[in-house]
């Protein structure tokens, strides 16, 4: 089976440039997750797909951080402009249906250096 | 919103001796609790996951524990291994499948 499948693997912008990652979940998974991971930190959660619905962006930086998943499956996360801080890596995951607790399934991710 | 504490930071052990690594939460919400393995350039890979109605689950080297009354989980390894070098994320899920991690552990295994 294939796994979570995302690109690029590494990026380099200068701050105020914009990027978009893309993100290919595994089959059949209506869930999908984008999580930010700063260097010697934990994952921490961006936002949050129900097939083409959004169940939780709180923490999603608005002003700057937009994410789509139009057709329920593939999803691209864009971050216009970006900031030094945004430096970290982005990790897509997702999971079967989030009615009920399941198991999450992490993409390598897409290391974002800002200069 | 929920909070996960994950200790030691670094953990350092000899092939064959055991490492234990502890977590606390905040949120009596929360029933799912994942333990990750992370190395380097890869994603998470999940290795053990134990539900609230659980106290301890095991999968050959490794076991969980859980402690609902003191918001309390632990992974345990036994017999580490080489391989087992790697950073470890526990994380505590709320209905809605939504995770918060703790902010990791490097563990490395000296031969």
């Amino acid at each position: 089976e294939a796994g979570v499948a995302q690109s690029p693997r590494y990026k380099i912008i200068e701050k105020r440039q914009s990027v978009a990652f893309w993100c290919n979940p595994i089959s059949g998974h209506a869930t999908l997750y984008w999580y930010q991971q700063i260097l010697g930190q934990g994952p921490k959660l961006l936002i949050q797909f129900q097939n083409n619905g959004v169940v939780d962006d709180s923490q999603l930086p608005k002003d700057r951080f937009s994410a789509e998943r139009l057709k329920g499956v593939d999803s691209t996360l864009k971050i216009q402009p970006a900031k030094l801080e945004d430096s970290a890596v982005y990790l897509c995951a997702s999971s079967l249906a989030a009615r009920v607790v399941n198991i999450q399934y992490f993409g390598a991710g897409t290391r974002l250096s800002v200069l | 919103g929920e909070n996960v504490e994950q200790h030691p930071s670094t953990l350092s052990v000899q092939e064959g001796d055991s490492a234990v690594i502890k977590c606390t939460y905040s949120d009596s919400a929360s029933n799912y609790f994942p333990w990750y393995k992370q190395e380097l350039g890869k994603g998470p890979q999940l290795i053990i996951d134990i539900r609230s109605n659980v106290g301890e689950k095991k999968d050959q080297r490794i076991a969980v524990t859980l402690n609902k009354t003191a918001k309390h989980f632990s992974l345990h390894i036994t017999e580490t291994q080489p391989e087992d070098s790697a950073v470890y994320f526990c994380a505590a899920g709320v209905p809605g499948n939504k995770l918060t991690f703790g902010g990791g552990t490097r563990v490395l295994v000296k031969p």
